[in-house]
C-alpha cells in the first residue's frame, strides 16, 4: 500500500491552455474524491466516484472541467482553457466501499498556477 | 451558511498547553473525520468517529451527535502540532470540510 499517488505535483500553465492531472487511489479503494482547495480554505468538494461511475458532480464544477476512472482504478481531471481563478491545489482522496464510515486517505495534491 | 463550521480559525498556544478546537455541522452524518495539514503537505486523517470518544497518543477526540458538534483537543502541545486541523463530515456521498483552524505552537 504506497497510499494515494497524485502527479504532478505543481503545475504552471499559461491561461487558456489545457491541464490533465491524474490520481492513483489505494489499490482496493472503489471510491475516490476530487477536491480543490485554494488559500486559507478547506477543500471544496468537485467530483464523486464510485469504481468508473462519476455518481456526483459539484455546481463548482463547470463544462471546462471534466474527470474520468476509465477502468474503476486511476482518474484523471482535466481543465480545459484555463483560467487564473482555476489556480488551487487539487486534492484526490480515496476510500474503500466498506460501509460510510470508511476512512478517506488523501493524495498530497497537485497544485495547479495559471498565469 | 457553510455545512461545517470551526472555531477559532487561529490559535497560538505556548508549549505544554492544553488546546481544544471545536467543530458544529449542520448536515446529517454518518462519521465526522478530524484531518491535519503541514504547510506545503498533504491531509493526514487523525480520527474517525460516529460516536463517543476517541483517544491517540495527546490527541482526544469526541462527538455529540446531538449537539452536532465535535472538539479535538490536544495536551501538552508541542511545535511539532503547528499545523492547519480540518474538520470533515460526511453525508450521504459527500464530504464537508470547515475551512480549518491554523494552530502555532510557540517552545
Amino acid at each position: 500500500d504506497t497510499g494515494v499517488s497524485q502527479n504532478p505535483r505543481h503545475k504552471i500553465t499559461k491561461r487558456g491552455q489545457n491541464v490533465t492531472f491524474r490520481c492513483d487511489p489505494i489499490s482496493e479503494h472503489n471510491r475516490l474524491y476530487w477536491y480543490r482547495q485554494t488559500l486559507g480554505q478547506g477543500p471544496e468538494f468537485l467530483t464523486y466516484f464510485q469504481n468508473e461511475a462519476q455518481l456526483e458532480k459539484s455546481r463548482l464544477l463547470s463544462d471546462r472541467f471534466s474527470a474520468e476512472r476509465p477502468k474503476g482504478s486511476f482518474s484523471t481531471l482535466e481543465i480545459q482553457r484555463t483560467e487564473q481563478g482555476d489556480s488551487a491545489m487539487y486534492l484526490c482522496a480515496s476510500s474503500s466501499g466498506l460501509g460510510y464510515a470508511a476512512p478517506l486517505h488523501f493524495g498530497n495534491g497537485t497544485r495547479l498556477t495559471v498565469t | 451558511k457553510n455545512e461545517v463550521e470551526q472555531s477559532p480559525q487561529n490559535l497560538t498556544a505556548q508549549e505544554g498547553e492544553f488546546i481544544t478546537i471545536n467543530c458544529s455541522y449542520s448536515v446529517g452524518i454518518s462519521a465526522l473525520h478530524w484531518l491535519q495539514q503541514h504547510p506545503g503537505g498533504g491531509i493526514v486523517s487523525l480520527f474517525m468517529l460516529s460516536s463517543g470518544k476517541k483517544k491517540h497518543g495527546r490527541l482526544i477526540a469526541t462527538i455529540n451527535i446531538q449537539e452536532k458538534h465535535s472538539s479535538l483537543h490536544i495536551t501538552a502541545s508541542h511545535p511539532r502540532d503547528s499545523a492547519v486541523y480540518i474538520c470533515a463530515v460526511r453525508s450521504g456521498n459527500q464530504f464537508y470540510f470547515g475551512t480549518g483552524t491554523s494552530l502555532t505552537v510557540i517552545p
